[in-house]
């Protein structure tokens, strides 16, 4: 079984600031994909970036990027210039190969809180 | 454009009543899903359908039962409800039979649960 592991339950970061958020995962499969969601205070669900394992470069979505190591199957989210509207859950997930089709397995997050 | 839409977005019930959570989108999606939200924990996966006339268990299933009732539509019912099943709702969809590779599950604003 895939499994998703984000160590940092909470962080803090100064306006203006970038900031990493950790997720590592576990996987067997040579094909996968990982993706980081964000959960504001008013609880929508909103993606934010995707790297596919074969991917040559790492992901870039404006301010966000995605520091993917694969060897040392991590997907890390840096976030650029952060901004008092950043502050959010933030989650990690990867696709994983279902009987009929392909599903989300999800971390249980890192709570990010930007201080102006 | 309203994506996917969640209803009711509260509820309380009383232990052993049973309820239905619907879920509609209209993107075209084929595949839709189910999860649940608990703090500390992310996202479980109930159940999902990679496209229409298919389900299949998620992470969590027991105690659910789902219905996909046309492309556009995909419920999830509680038959005799407990408080373990106390939670906030999500249901989402994507593009592509199963999810295309790079393909955001793109999610509704949630239905909070409370059984008493």
């Amino acid at each position: 079984a895939q499994k998703i592991t984000q160590t940092q339950p909470g962080m803090f970061v100064q306006e203006k600031e970038a900031v990493t958020l950790d997720c590592t995962y576990d996987t067997s499969d040579q094909s996968y994909g990982l993706f980081w969601y964000k959960q504001p205070s008013s609880g929508e669900m909103i993606f934010l970036i995707y790297q596919g394992s074969y991917d040559e470069q790492n992901a870039t979505e404006g301010r966000y990027s995605l520091n993917f190591q694969k060897a040392r199957k991590s997907a890390n989210l840096v976030i650029s210039a952060s901004q008092l509207g950043d502050s959010a859950m933030y989650f990690c997930a990867m696709r994983e190969v279902g009987r009929y089709g392909n599903k989300l397995v999800f971390g249980a997050g890192t709570i990010l809180r930007v201080k102006s | 454009n309203a994506g996917v839409t969640q209803t009711p977005k509260f509820q309380v019930l009383k232990t052993g009543q049973s309820m239905t959570l619907q879920c509609a989108q209209d993107m075209n999606h084929n595949s839709m899903y189910w999860y649940r939200q608990d703090p500390g924990m992310g996202l479980r996966l109930i159940y999902y359908s990679a496209s229409e006339g298919t389900t299949d268990k998620g992470e969590v299933p027991n105690g659910y039962n789902v219905s996909r009732l046309n492309k556009r539509e995909f419920s999830l019912r509680l038959e005799s409800a407990a408080p373990s099943q106390t939670s906030v709702y999500f249901c989402a969809s994507s593009e592509l039979p199963g999810g295309a590779s790079n393909q955001p599950q793109h999610f509704g604003d949630g239905t909070r649960l409370s059984i008493l």
